[in-house]
């Protein structure tokens, strides 16, 4: 079946430092989209790529897909309080495009 | 514009009882999913709707857990009868359409099953 696998599971940096979390799809994907979830809270939307190579940037957040769409990572530079949380990716399977889930990698950070 | 809403946010039950959450997606979105979450996991797929209609159902563990969507706009997920192993966030999300757009989610139904 399809799977969505992220590493690390856990990353514990310190405040200043950056942070990237790798995401591999079984499969080629149409698109591929970033979530993160807040401690206690539900996934919010972060981003969707979908071109082959594609490298968006939102402050200090850079996304990248794979130029075969089968693997995507999220970076983030100079990493502070506000983003800790379980970073997601998913991906849409199937004409009927249901959302898969990857395992998530939790960052946590030291002040 | 409202978001997506769930009920309830916490539920405590005893194995071998039902229980039911319900759903009500962003007015407008035709498909809604149900996503099962258990802790330190990320969320798993259970049932996918399309409108009224189920699309995929292939994660959903029928012999216990069942959901609809009756007019295709709220939808409620059971599960009779509930397992310890049920114990999870229960997340509902939206979009507008089938395809490459994002997934709006709810706050989710805790669920404790003891």
């Amino acid at each position: 079946g399809q799977q969505v696998m992220q590493i690390p599971q856990y990353q514990h940096v310190q405040e200043g430092e950056d942070f990237t979390t790798y995401c591999n799809s079984s499969t080629t994907l149409s698109n591929i989209q970033w979530y993160k979830q807040r401690p206690g809270g539900h996934p919010v939307f972060l981003i969707q790529l979908v071109k082959s190579g594609e490298v968006k940037k939102q402050k200090r957040l850079t996304f990248q897909f794979g130029e075969a769409k089968k693997n995507s990572s999220l970076h983030i530079t100079a990493t502070q309080t506000t983003d800790v949380g379980t970073y997601f990716c998913a991906g849409p399977y199937s004409s009927a495009s249901k959302i898969i889930f990857g395992s998530g990698t939790r960052l946590s950070i030291r002040p | 514009e409202a978001g997506v809403a769930q009920s309830p946010r916490y539920k405590i039950i005893e194995k071998r009882q039902s229980v039911a959450f319900w759903c009500n997606p962003i007015s407008g979105h035709a498909t809604l999913y149900w996503y099962q979450q258990i802790l330190g996991q990320g969320p798993k797929l259970l049932i996918q709707f399309q409108n009224n209609g189920v699309v995929d159902d292939s994660q959903l563990p029928k012999d216990r857990f069942s959901a609809e969507r009756l007019k295709g706009v709220d939808s409620t997920l059971k599960i009779q009868p509930a397992k310890l192993e049920d114990s999870a966030v229960y997340l509902c999300a939206s979009t507008p359409r089938a395809l490459n757009t994002e997934a709006f989610f709810g706050q989710g139904t805790r669920l404790t099953v003891v």
